[in-house]
Formats: structure tokens, sequence, C-alpha cells
């Protein structure tokens, strides 16, 4: 239907504090991919879900941060105990496979204070 | 690993052409071209294969060569609207598609 939609659109939250952020991606795409954003910046890897197979976390900046994702459906980025440095747009995109298009979703504006 | 573009900025006058390019330190299966505007999501314009193959989209195409793990993505008389940041994202044999550092594009009237 739709295409990839994030909740919350925008998140201000105190250092310290959890934070979840959720991806629903595009009916029957397999693969869901999390970006960071800085300010002005690039669009930094975090983490990568093929179908069925284990997650690639690899981008991943530290043990704060993890994501899940329920079968093919939507998924959760956690960042624990919120840093400044956290503060970004985390995007989500969504996609059939490689090498297909990636569909990204309008993302999730995370100001940390 | 990060691909590398280049320029990092551009600025063109409506109706001039630019070449923004994308190199990879890794060997290639695909090469993928976005355009994010300010404030948005970033909107796909093309995917190019391995296979030296060039594609094209209205007055924006690419090449890519992936002997020397290029990619270079060629705007054609220019437009406003072709204004915004340029990201090249590569794959090499894995699904994980790694985005460039950019390139600002900025067409004046």
């Amino acid at each position: 239907g739709a295409g990839v939609s994030q909740s919350p659109s925008n998140k201000v939250t105190e250092k310290g504090k959890d934070v979840e952020l959720r991806c629903d991606p595009i009916s029957g795409h397999t693969a869901l991919y999390w970006y960071r954003q800085r300010l002005g910046q690039g669009l930094e890897f975090l983490i990568y879900f093929q179908g069925n197979s284990a997650p690639d976390k690899s981008g991943l900046p530290s043990d704060r941060f993890s994501a899940e994702r329920t079968g093919e459906s939507v998924s959760t980025l956690t960042i624990q105990r919120t840093q400044q440095e956290d503060s970004a747009v985390y995007l989500c995109a969504s996609t059939q496979g490689a090498p297909r298009t990636q569909y990204f979703g309008p993302g999730t504006r995370l100001l940390v204070l | 690993q990060q691909p590398v573009q280049s320029p990092q900025a551009v600025i063109l006058r409506e109706g001039e052409d630019a070449v923004i390019n994308c190199s990879s330190s890794k060997a290639l299966y695909s090469v993928h071209w976005y355009r994010q505007k300010h404030g948005e999501a970033p909107v796909f314009l093309m995917i190019l294969l391995k296979g030296g193959e060039q594609k094209g989209h209205e007055k924006i195409s690419a090449s890519f060569n992936e002997k020397k793990q290029q990619s270079s993505l060629y705007l054609t008389a220019s437009q406003l609207s072709y204004s915004g940041t340029y990201f090249c994202g590569t794959a090499d044999n894995t699904d994980k598609l790694i985005f460039g550092t950019g390139t600002r594009l900025q067409v004046f009237p």
C-alpha cells in the first residue's frame, strides 16, 4: 500500500533517557535498513535486516543501540541512555532485496537535550 | 569503506551541465544514485549493475565502470528542481548498501 512510515516524526528527550523509533516498511519488502543522518552530513549505515537471516549490525555505533524486526514487518530501533551526540534524523528504508530500489521513510528527528 | 564523492559541492546556473563522481575502494556489484532535498528523505534516481552499463532518466544519466570501481552521474541542462544533495550508494556481493559522502548541488536562475 502506502510507502515506508516512521514514528514519531519528531522526538525530544533528555540525556540519559531511552527512546524507541518505529519503522513500518512497505508490505512485502524483505529487506529493511536503518540509517542515521546528522545535520548537514551523509547517510550513516546502522543495521540491515534481510528476511529471516541474522541482521547485519556492523554499523551500530555502540551497545546503547539495538534494533529488532518481527518477521518481514515492523522494526524498532532502540537507543538506551541517550547522549547529545545521538541527535540526528534516523531514516528507515525498505526494499524487496538487492540490488533493488530503497524506499525511504520520512525519518524521525531526534533531539537529545 | 565509504565511497568518496567529488566534488563536495557544485553551483550552477540553469541550463549548465554537471558531473558528480563516486569512487569505491571495494569491488562493486551495483551503484545506486539518490537525491535528497533539504528536510526530506532521499529519493531514488537510478541503479546501475556491473557490466559498465549506462542509464538515463530525462536529462540525468549515469555510468558505471566496475573495473575502476567508479560511477559518474551526469546532469545536463540543469533545472532549478535539480538542487539538492546527491548520494551514491554502493553494494558489493552482499545486500548492504553504503552511501557516499554526498555532493551538494545548487542551481540558480
